[in-house]
């Protein structure tokens, strides 16, 4: 069974870091693109970059740049957000999604598999 | 960026009924090199994460039943539902799945009368 374990909610003083961790089991981790998304007043979902575990290459939305540093741990099959300098606008649940490239189906980052979920809360 | 847009923002409907939502990209999500549509669609029910339902446009994954369709091309895509059961009462979103950065529609919220 494929499962995405991501680490329990946070809450942070303004101004903290602090770093989400996502397991994967039950499939190949260095197949799978992993991505991540934030999701804000459970509601909109805004893509903050991804990572491919093979080789450590990242993208990442230029609106998340400086914001998130995304890592991947191959010997523990575990990916990595850390997310810098947090203000109130960052409080939402962070996801992590993995993708499997199908490029001639259509889907290159199309999330088969999701987290739970993290909560992080920003608040003083 | 790829701006997605998504009507109706809410639908109520009554189990059986079927159920057809919109979702328009701000640019073309064709490949002209393979003609496909790089687009996904979600389920999203209260408190769980995202589940993938299509890619491609209308490729349905793995284990998504089949009264679940999607279609278009281009800039313009829908998302059918068939016959709506009560479990299909969540949001549904589109993602561009074609150019960086990665977009997401606001969603469309399916209620059941």
């Amino acid at each position: 069974e494929v499962q995405l374990q991501q680490s329990g909610p946070e809450l942070v003083k303004p101004g903290a870091s602090m770093k989400i961790s996502c397991k994967a089991s039950g499939y190949s981790f260095t197949g799978y693109t992993m991505n991540w998304v934030k999701q804000s007043h459970g509601k909109n979902l805004e893509w903050i970059g991804l990572i491919n575990p093979y080789n450590g290459g990242t993208s990442y939305n230029q609106k998340f740049k400086g914001k998130a540093t995304l890592t991947v741990d191959k010997s523990s099959s575990t990916a990595y957000m850390e997310l810098l300098s947090l203000t109130s606008e960052d409080s939402a649940v962070y996801y992590c999604a993995s993708s499997y490239y199908r490029y001639d189906e259509g889907a290159v980052y199309a999330m088969d598999y999701w987290g739970q979920g993290t909560s992080v809360t920003v608040s003083s | 960026d790829i701006v997605m847009t998504q009507s109706p923002s809410s639908l109520s409907v009554s189990a059986g009924e079927k159920v057809t939502m919109s979702c328009k990209s701000s640019q073309s999500l064709l490949n002209s090199g393979n003609q496909k549509n790089y687009l996904a669609w979600y389920q999203q029910k209260p408190g769980q994460p995202p589940k993938l339902l299509i890619y491609g446009a209308s490729t349905r994954e793995s284990g998504v039943p089949d009264r679940f369709t999607g279609s278009g091309s281009g800039t313009d895509f829908t998302l059918t539902i068939s016959s709506v059961q009560a479990e299909d009462l969540a949001v549904y979103y589109c993602q561009n799945d074609h150019s960086y950065p990665l977009t997401f529609g606001a969603g469309t919220k399916l209620e059941l009368k």
